[in-house]
């Protein structure tokens, strides 16, 4: 199954300050998807990201605040704009491998102070 | 609309002992699949095992396996001769129609 690497693996950011975190995957993979995690809770779908057009976002989510790039079958990136302490979680990224599930980067533990 | 429900926050087992872990779906569409995923303090996801919902026998993966009641929706994940190791959050998770949905999770301990 594919790997992704994921980083930064955490950050300490400034209120106002916008962070992106990267994933890389080992192969080629059509869809991926970005995740929110408030700790010891489930995973929140953020957005799905399809090379070569715009990032589809879920309800409470939007492009101006997590502007997202797909710019190959092996790329993408999620910025979370603007941060505030509220934005403090656990961000994930995920790759579909069709029917044999999801693969997932290892996280980036977010705080902002 | 689809859901996953995990009625379970908290689970406890004795080392080799067996615990099960309960999650219950819903969903309008005849072709899915099912997961459960292992996240330890690490945050990695790990997939555990997995079962096609066309498939009538129950997915086994060492010492996990699934009861997998189609009419009932009904998914729930047996770990025989529990490890310390399998202390971690686990999350029954639903694929269909290209979307993954979560249940909340549930934590399980591992007595020693």
């Amino acid at each position: 199954s594919a790997v992704i690497s994921q980083k930064p693996s955490r950050d300490i950011c400034q209120r106002g300050t916008s962070l992106t975190i990267q994933c890389q995957v080992d192969s080629q993979v059509t869809m991926m998807f970005w995740y929110r995690q408030q700790p010891g809770q489930s995973l929140t779908l953020i957005a799905t990201a399809n090379q070569g057009s715009e990032a589809t976002y879920e309800s409470g989510f939007v492009i101006d605040k997590f502007p997202i790039s797909r710019p190959n079958l092996t790329f993408s990136t999620l910025t979370v704009s603007n941060m505030s302490p509220e934005d403090s979680s656990i961000y994930l990224c995920s790759a579909s491998q069709g029917n044999y599930g999801y693969t997932f980067g290892s996280g980036t533990r977010l705080t902002v102070v | 609309a689809q859901t996953v429900t995990q009625s379970q926050p908290e689970m406890s087992v004795q080392e080799a002992e067996t615990v099960t872990l309960s999650c219950t779906y819903d969903t309008s569409e005849s072709d899915y699949y099912l997961f459960w995923y292992k996240q330890p303090p690490s945050r990695q996801m790990i997939l555990v095992i997995r079962q096609e919902a066309y498939k009538q026998q129950n997915a086994t993966e060492n010492r996990f396996s699934v009861n997998f009641q189609k009419a009932a929706k009904s998914f729930s994940l047996k770990i025989s001769d529990s490890q310390l190791g399998d202390a971690a959050m686990y999350f029954c998770a639903l694929n269909a129609g290209n979307m993954l949905t979560f249940g909340g999770g549930t934590r399980l301990m591992v007595k020693p």
